[in-house]
């Protein structure tokens, strides 16, 4: 089955910087992958995704590219936020289920 | 704004005792998971629905894990006997047919003592 890789694990950063997440994962199917923001102790709230046609997608803030080729994908939140602070999930899938990665605690230092 | 319910928020039971969640889908959505999240990881799905049969339940632990969802709408999971291990965060989500989108419920937040 498929299976997502994620790191860093957990990344620091000043506010005002820009954050990086990235993701591989292994089924060349693959189509959809989505990413999820989860705040302590709230459900996962998708934030962003792209599909396999599509090598990039921007939403304010945020974007995430896709190599297709390399197959990794990655996260990229720009002038960061202390409320951007939160655990970030990237998931995929064939499409069906999500795949979800390990998560990413991102802290930003005001 | 529709969300997915879930209920209870928590639950704190024995080992050895049986234990019960239930999700309420977003309206119209005929795809329901059910992830299990344990602390410090991402979720792992443990079966998914469309409509009323199970697609997937190929990493449900069916010695002790069930999941239904009889009428195509709302669905339970259950868990009896219940093991220490059992501990984690058990969310539904839901998603539109043909389409992968998953939204998810604020989850049950399962202790086993």
């Amino acid at each position: 089955g498929e299976n997502v890789e994620q790191h860093p694990s957990t990344l620091s950063v000043q506010e005002g910087d820009s954050a990086v997440i990235k993701c591989t994962y292994s089924d060349s199917a693959s189509n959809y992958f989505p990413w999820y923001k989860q705040e302590l102790g709230k459900r996962p709230q998708l934030i962003i995704d792209i599909r396999s046609n599509v090598g990039e997608k921007k939403d304010q803030r945020i974007a995430v590219t896709l190599n297709k080729t390399a197959k990794h994908f990655s996260l990229h939140i720009t002038e960061t936020q202390p409320e951007d602070s939160a655990v970030y999930f990237c998931a995929a899938s064939i499409g069906r289920a999500l795949t979800f990665g390990s998560g990413t605690r991102l802290q930003v230092q005001p | 704004e529709a969300e997915v319910a879930q209920s209870p928020r928590y639950k704190i039971t024995e080992k050895s005792q049986a234990v019960a969640f239930w999700c309420d889908p977003i309206s119209g959505h005929a795809t329901l998971y059910w992830y299990r999240q344990i602390l410090g990881q991402g979720p792992e799905l443990l079966v998914q629905f469309q409509d009323e049969s199970v697609v997937d339940d190929s990493q449900l632990p069916k010695d002790r894990f069930s999941a239904e969802r009889l009428k195509g709408v709302d669905s339970t999971l259950k868990i009896q006997p219940a093991e220490l291990g059992d501990s984690a965060m058990y969310l539904c989500a839901s998603g539109p047919r043909q389409v992968t989108e998953a939204f998810f419920g604020q989850g049950t937040r399962l202790t086993v003592v």
